[in-house]
């Protein structure tokens, strides 16, 4: 079974610059989620998709962060503009239904300067 | 007070200790436990689930979830070198609707070295 895919996996910008990643997770999985991981803490969910309905985006920016789910599949996040507190490792990650089994991909680590 | 307390640690133990990582919770709602393992540049990976109270064992892995004391604990025994990662501990409460319509909170997790 293959993971879950995100890319790039490391971007770096200046701040109000602007920034999308991309996410492609486990196949069938219906739900995916994007979490932001700020160095030496845990990572916080900021979104989370039911096929391609958005469940909770309670902690999303929305002034600044935007995320869509393409046809319940393939993800995207953006951020317009970055600030300098936006550095930090997005994580996606998704899960066929709760089990506890949620699948993280590999992360895309943002330094904004 | 935060939702989830975890030691960052770091944590440094010779192999073939036995090692205790901790996390404590404020949230009573909290249903699902979970402990991930996530090495340096790469994405947390699931290494034990447990609901509600009780242990459960997975080869030299033993998670345990205390409730009524709203404690949770991993334990690795033989630790290797291999088991050095950090340890972040995830807790859940049932989602509104049930089933997938949930959200993980995480420990800020312990950073582990095994010295051979």
């Amino acid at each position: 079974e293959a993971g879950v895919a995100q890319s790039p996996r490391y971007k770096i910008i200046e701040k109000r610059q602007s920034v999308a990643f991309w996410c492609n997770p486990i196949s069938g999985h219906a739900t995916l989620y994007w979490y932001q991981q700020i160095l030496g803490q845990g990572p916080k969910l900021l979104i989370q998709f039911q096929n391609n309905g958005v469940v909770d985006d309670s902690q999303l920016p929305k002034d600044r962060f935007s995320a869509e789910r393409l046809k319940g599949v393939d993800s995207t996040l953006k951020i317009q503009p970055a600030k300098l507190e936006d550095s930090a490792v997005y994580l996606c990650a998704s899960s066929l239904v709760f089990r506890g089994a949620t699948n993280f991909g590999p992360g895309t680590r943002l330094t904004v300067t | 007070q935060k939702e989830v307390e975890q030691d960052p640690g770091p944590l440094s133990v010779p192999e073939g200790a036995i090692v205790s990582l901790n996390c404590t919770y404020s949230n009573s709602a909290f249903q699902y436990f979970m402990w991930y393992r996530q090495y340096s540049r790469k994405g947390p990976e699931l290494l034990m689930y447990t609901y509600s109270s009780g242990n459960k064992e997975d080869g030299r892995f033993t998670a345990q979830v205390d409730k009524s004391s709203k404690y949770i604990s991993l334990f690795i025994r033989d630790s290797q070198p291999s088991d050095s990662a950090t340890y972040l501990c995830a807790m859940s409460a049932e989602g509104v609707g049930g089933g997938s319509n949930y959200k993980l909170t995480f420990g800020k997790g312990t950073l582990l070295t095994v010295n051979p």
